[in-house]
């Protein structure tokens, strides 16, 4: 069955420094794997997707993401924390099935301090 | 373009009773689900539509949880008696098309207590 497991609850970070959660996945085939974020009070917005193309996705807002088969990793990163960045960040993945069905991970709240 | 809109936001009742959801997806989008989320867990799908037809409900609990989507736009889910372990947030998300291509938008979700 596919699942992922993000590695880590909760991550603190100072305004300014770089942000890494991490997010590894099980499947027994390629999957498509997405970072969604949600803000207190907001709905869950997309911030990347793969789905086999480019193993590094751009997202919005400055974050990023490498598939890495051989580590089946996913993890998402960016270069400089903003306080507004402050929200729970899910990792997902798509069954074989394909039918649009997500699978999410536990969530990793992620705190700015400034 | 508006988004998926979710109505209530917030819906307390006592266990045993029954409560009904409602999700108005965004105009033209085939693919409905509804996603609960436990607190301090991850979304978890309960049912997808695909127009008014039901392509997963695997994870629904059929005996008291039932959802429709009648002519292929609105839905609402209802849960019939609520049990104390039914407290989450309800989301409801649509999709142009089934699959990890098309971007699935999430509504505000519906907070349920159940005292």
């Amino acid at each position: 069955a596919q699942s992922v497991t993000q590695l880590d609850s909760h991550v603190s970070v100072s305004e300014g420094t770089p942000v890494l959660l991490r997010c590894n996945y099980s499947s027994s085939y390629s999957p498509s794997l997405f970072w969604y974020v949600q803000h207190p009070n907001k709905g869950l917005q997309l911030l990347l997707k793969y789905t086999s193309a480019a193993t590094l996705v751009k997202g919005i807002n400055g974050f990023e993401a490498e598939f890495k088969k051989s580590e089946t990793s996913f993890h998402l990163t960016k270069p400089s924390a903003h306080m507004s960045d402050a929200a729970e960040y899910f990792c997902v993945v798509t069954p074989a099935s394909n039918t649009g069905k997500l699978i999410f991970g536990q969530g990793t709240t992620l705190q700015v301090k400034p | 373009e508006a988004g998926v809109a979710q109505s209530p936001r917030y819906k307390i009742i006592e266990k045993r009773q029954s409560v009904a959801f409602w999700c108005n997806p965004i105009s033209g989008h085939a693919t409905l689900y509804w996603y609960q989320q436990i607190l301090g867990q991850g979304p978890k799908l309960l049912i997808q539509f695909q127009n008014n037809g039901v392509v997963d409900d695997s994870q629904l609990p059929k005996d008291r949880f039932s959802a429709e989507r009648l002519k292929g736009v609105d839905s609402t889910l209802k849960i019939q008696p609520a049990k104390l372990e039914d407290s989450a947030v309800y989301l409801c998300a649509s999709s142009l098309s089934p699959g990890p291509a098309d971007t699935q938008y999430f509504g505000p979700g519906t907070r349920l207590t159940v005292l």
